[in-house]
């Protein structure tokens, strides 16, 4: 149980251009889904935090405009980098977080990632 | 604030010795979870284990055993036997029981290399 997929793996864009990326709960139904950015050696930045039906909130320094994020429903949220440039190239990763138990027991399940490369 | 650190970065062992990665953590809640992460090169984060700050007993699961230390603020993970396949980039993490948003504050992660 407690999957989560991502899609697509891999993307290779031209600078300008918008992607997006999808996250989703394969078994569970998740109140809240993340989203980080990862660089090469690096630890996870969050980037924002994603509540079904409501607007996400986006951690300071992360542009709002630039990364926008839609949690449509309990299973999907997606992330569009808008007008991609070369410095958006990183390791993008979504993870969701179980419901159903206790208040704060919740634990972060992580997609696989998404790899994208800026041209 | 919250802050967590893991001071190895890379570690590297040959395999079946046992390895230890230590896990410091920084935090003004009295409540608290603390997670430990594993990612292998491909890149996905696998879910170890989460500890509650209520709860100091010692944990054990299969080759993976974990050391809570309230006292020294310590989340130290240890790998009995290790394996190639146990090469990764492992991290440890700290949330707020409640409130926090569901948060993870994450450590730098250490890198462990096991070599034939």
């Amino acid at each position: 149980g407690a999957v989560v997929s991502q899609h697509p793996s891999r993307v290779i864009c031209k600078s300008g251009t918008s992607v997006k990326i999808e996250c989703r709960s394969l078994d569970f139904q998740a109140t809240t889904m993340f989203w980080y950015r990862q660089f090469p050696k690096q630890s996870l930045m969050l980037m924002a935090t994603s509540n079904e039906g409501s607007k996400a909130t986006y951690e300071q320094g992360v542009e709002k405009d630039k990364f926008l994020i839609n949690h449509a429903s309990l299973t999907l949220s997606t992330l569009t980098v808008t007008s991609a440039h070369p410095e958006d190239s990183s390791f993008y990763i979504c993870s969701a977080a179980t419901s159903g138990g206790p208040k704060g027991s919740e634990t972060q399940y992580f997609g696989p990632g998404t790899r994208l490369l800026v041209l | 604030a919250q802050k967590v650190t893991q001071a190895q970065t890379e570690i590297s062992v040959v395999e079946k010795e046992d390895v230890t990665l230590d896990c410091v953590y920084e935090t003004r809640d009295t409540t608290y979870y603390l997670f430990w992460y594993k990612q292998p090169p491909s890149g996905e984060l696998v879910f170890l284990i989460r500890r509650n700050s209520f709860d100091e007993q010692n944990e054990i699961s299969g080759r993976y055993s974990w050391n809570f230390q309230k006292s020294t603020s310590s989340f130290n993970f240890t790998i009995t036997a290790s394996q190639v396949v146990d090469s990764a980039v492992y991290f440890c993490a700290l949330r707020k029981l409640t409130g926090g948003g569901n948060k993870l504050t994450f450590g730098t992660g250490t890198q462990l290399k096991v070599e034939l």
